[in-house]
C-alpha cells in the first residue's frame, strides 16, 4: 500500500524558512515524480513543484520560484521542500503526491497534508 | 497561460440523481493530460479520471469523464451519500506546470 507521510509544518515568521519532509513507502519510490501541492485554509489547490525520479528535472509554480526547492533522497524515500521568504501567502496545506506511472502526469497518491502558517 | 473554469460552482442534488459536472478550458488542453480530482472536507484529495476519460484504480464505474478540446465533463450517474464532495479538474502544460479548476461543490438538496 502506498503512503506519503508529511511533515515539518507548522508557524513561521514571514520573511522566515522551513523545510518540509515527506515520507514514501508501498512503491518503487526512484521510479517516479513526486510532487507538492498546496491549498490555502478555504481555497482550491494549488500544484508546488516537481521532482523527476531521479532528481535531476525540478519544476516550479511562477508563485515560488526562486524562494522554493525541491530536492529528494532516494536512499530514504524522501522528497522535500525547502521554502524560504515565506509570506502570509504561502499560508497552507502542503501535499505530497505521487505522480502515476505513465504519460498522463496525474497524482495517484497522496499525504494527509502538512499545515505552514506564515503570520507574526 | 492556460485557465480552467469549472461550472457550475455549486451543484445541489439529491442521493441516486445525476450530476454532470464542466470543465472548460480557455485554449485546448491535452485530453491526456485532463484529470478529475475529488476532495472531501478535512481529506486529501483523490484522483478519479486521469487521461480524460481513465477511470483511477477502485474508482466505481458510476464516475465516467469525457471531453476533448477544450470541454471536458465529469458524470455521476447516481450520487451515492459519499460522492458529496468537492471536484477539481487538472491540466497539464507548457512550460511545466500545472493548472486545477477553482472546483465544483457537490452538496446534497
Amino acid at each position: 500500500e502506498v503512503q506519503l507521510v508529511e511533515s515539518g509544518g507548522g508557524l513561521v515568521q514571514p520573511g522566515g524558512s522551513l523545510r518540509l519532509s515527506c515520507a514514501a513507502s508501498g512503491f518503487t519510490f526512484g521510479s517516479y515524480v513526486m510532487r507538492w501541492v498546496r491549498q490555502a485554509p478555504g481555497k482550491g489547490l494549488e500544484w508546488v513543484s516537481s521532482i523527476s525520479g531521479s532528481g535531476d528535472s525540478t519544476y516550479y509554480a511562477d508563485s515560488v520560484k526562486g524562494r522554493f526547492t525541491i530536492s529528494r533522497d532516494n536512499s530514504k524515500n524522501m522528497v522535500f521542500l525547502q521554502m524560504s521568504s515565506l509570506s502570509a501567502e504561502d499560508t497552507a496545506v502542503y501535499y505530497c503526491s505521487k505522480g502515476i506511472m505513465g504519460a498522463t502526469k496525474a497524482f495517484d497518491s497522496w499525504g494527509q497534508g502538512t499545515l505552514v502558517t506564515v503570520s507574526s | 497561460e492556460i485557465v480552467l473554469t469549472q461550472s457550475p460552482g455549486t451543484l445541489s442534488l439529491s442521493p441516486g440523481e445525476r450530476a454532470t459536472l464542466s470543465c472548460r478550458a480557455s485554449q485546448s488542453v491535452s485530453s491526456t493530460y485532463l484529470a478529475w480530482y475529488q476532495q472531501k472536507p478535512g481529506q486529501a484529495p483523490r484522483l478519479l479520471i486521469y487521461g480524460a476519460s481513465n477511470r483511477a484504480t477502485g474508482i466505481p464505474d458510476r464516475f465516467t469523464g469525457s471531453g476533448s478540446g477544450t470541454d471536458f465533463t465529469l458524470t455521476i450517474s447516481r450520487l451515492e451519500p459519499e460522492d458529496f464532495a468537492v471536484y477539481y479538474c487538472k491540466q497539464y502544460g507548457t512550460p511545466p506546470k500545472f493548472t486545477f479548476g477553482p472546483g465544483t461543490k457537490v452538496d446534497i438538496k
